[in-house]
């Protein structure tokens, strides 16, 4: 089982910075296959990212994810109040798929 | 416009079993797979399991085989999850998603595009 490390694990922030947030695989993972999900208290994820660096429809175009092999990134170029939530990425293997355990970004 | 409206939430006791469900709408219910992907209070998202409407085909994380069931139903367009032998770290939101698998030239995605609202099961002693 490929595992994701996310850090940190909680970053604190003011609205109008920037975020980075990390992604570490086990082993390699096809970019493809690599997906980042927002989520706020009390709703579903919801998709942002898909294959490692596609925006999903509808997903502001301050937010961006890059890497490869086992290292990605998910940027949110400047912090807009919505975008304090929790972040998961998410990784698909043949026939199985595993999340990380999350970061948390919260306002400073 | 697509959705999945899942089961209401129940209390279970310890050793039990419970099956939740995930009605989709919207779509050709056989063309997607659906996922289970739970989330214990206060804690991150667990990948549990798959299957394929179509074929009805499945598969688990190593934790959840042999104590997880998904079955499903196509004339009514349900999917089931069915978490066996309870215990009190199964206490958790259950979500179903349809997962989106499309190819463009060479490269192939996977993601989970809709989400049910969830389910909470929580089990009692």
């Amino acid at each position: 089982e490929i595992v994701l490390t996310q850090s940190p694990g909680t970053l604190s922030l003011s609205p109008g910075e920037r975020a980075t947030l990390s992604c570490r695989a086990s082993q390699s993972v096809t970019s493809t296959y690599l997906v980042w999900y927002q989520q706020k208290l009390g709703q579903a994820p919801r998709l942002l990212i898909y294959g490692a660096s596609k925006r999903a429809t509808g997903i502001p175009d301050r937010f961006s994810g890059s890497g490869s092999g086992t290292d990605f990134t998910l940027t949110i170029s400047r912090l807009e109040p919505e975008d304090f939530a929790l972040y998961y990425c998410q990784q698909f293997d043949t026939t199985t798929s595993t999340f990380g355990q999350g970061t948390r970004l919260e306002i400073k | 416009q697509v959705q999945l409206v899942q089961s209401g939430a129940g209390v279970k006791s310890l050793g039990a079993s419970v099956k939740v469900s995930c009605k989709a709408s919207g779509y050709t219910f056989t063309a997607y797979n659906i996922n289970w992907v739970r989330q214990a209070p206060g804690k991150g998202l667990e990948w549990m399991a798959w299957i394929n409407p179509n074929t009805g085909a499945s598969d688990s994380a190593q934790k959840f085989q042999g104590r997880v069931t998904m079955t499903r139903d196509t004339s009514i367009s349900t999917a089931y999850m069915e978490l066996n032998r309870l215990t009190s770290d199964d206490t958790a939101l259950y979500y179903c998603a349809r997962r989106l698998r499309y190819c463009s030239g060479s490269s192939c995605y996977n993601y989970f595009d809709f989400w049910g609202q969830g389910t909470l099961v929580t089990v009692s002693s």
